[in-house]
């Protein structure tokens, strides 16, 4: 079964550029998450999706970040413009319907660089 | 979400148990012990999780205390490939959707 896959591996860019990265969940799973990770520290969610709709995105910058799950399977997370302090590992992962074992499945995540 | 302290870093001899211990002494009664590890350039992964008994799989123990304050992940013979920042997680009601990571313990297995 293929796991979460996330695209690009890298980026770089500069600053007050756009940047978009993509999520493919695991077939069948209807929670996908998106989580920022800083360097040294441990994940921080970003917004979490149940199918198509965004049910927690408090902790996401709105002011330039945007996130979309259209069809309610694979998600695109935008910055719009990025800023130096956006440098991090974006982390995508889902889970299946119901409460199961709880577990979520992490992709390999997105490396962002802005010089 | 309960409050977590982890050791910052441990180390640990291949072959031998590693033995990772975590202070959750604000759990709540419907929390959850989740851990997760994380290798170098790669996303956190499921180990285990458990609620008031101990709990086995094929990776690792998690022994819980009876009063739920603290509990030990038990890798029983690490291996080089074990070396990752180890996150002890509470969360409610056995549904990992409120996961809130901490700064986690980097255990370093060594040769």
């Amino acid at each position: 079964e293929a796991g979460v896959v996330q695209s690009p591996r890298y980026k770089i860019i500069e600053k007050k550029q756009p940047v978009a990265f993509w999520c493919n969940p695991i077939s069948g799973h209807n929670t996908l998450y998106w989580y920022l990770q800083n360097l040294g520290q441990g994940p921080e969610l970003l917004i979490r999706y149940e199918n198509e709709e965004a049910v927690d995105d408090s902790q996401l910058p709105k002011d330039r970040f945007s996130a979309e799950r259209l069809k309610g399977v694979d998600s695109t997370l935008k910055i719009q413009p990025a800023e130096l302090g956006d440098s991090a590992v974006y982390l995508c992962a889902s889970s299946p319907r119901g409460a199961g074992t709880g577990e979520l499945f992490f992709g390999e995540g997105s490396r962002l660089t802005v010089l | 979400d309960a409050k977590t302290t982890q050791p910052t870093s441990m180390d640990c001899a291949e072959g031998r148990a590693a033995n990772l211990p975590c202070n959750h002494s604000t759990i709540s009664g419907n929390e959850y012990v989740y851990w997760y590890r994380q290798i170098h350039s790669q996303g956190p992964q499921y180990i285990i999780h458990g609620l008031k008994n101990n709990e086995t799989n094929e990776m690792a123990s998690l022994i819980i205390t009876e009063d739920r304050k603290s509990s030990t992940l038990i890798l029983p013979h690490a291996t080089l490939r074990d070396t990752a920042v180890y996150y002890c997680i509470p969360t409610i009601s056995g549904s990992a959707r409120q996961l809130t990571f901490g700064s986690g313990t980097q255990l370093t297995v060594l040769p």
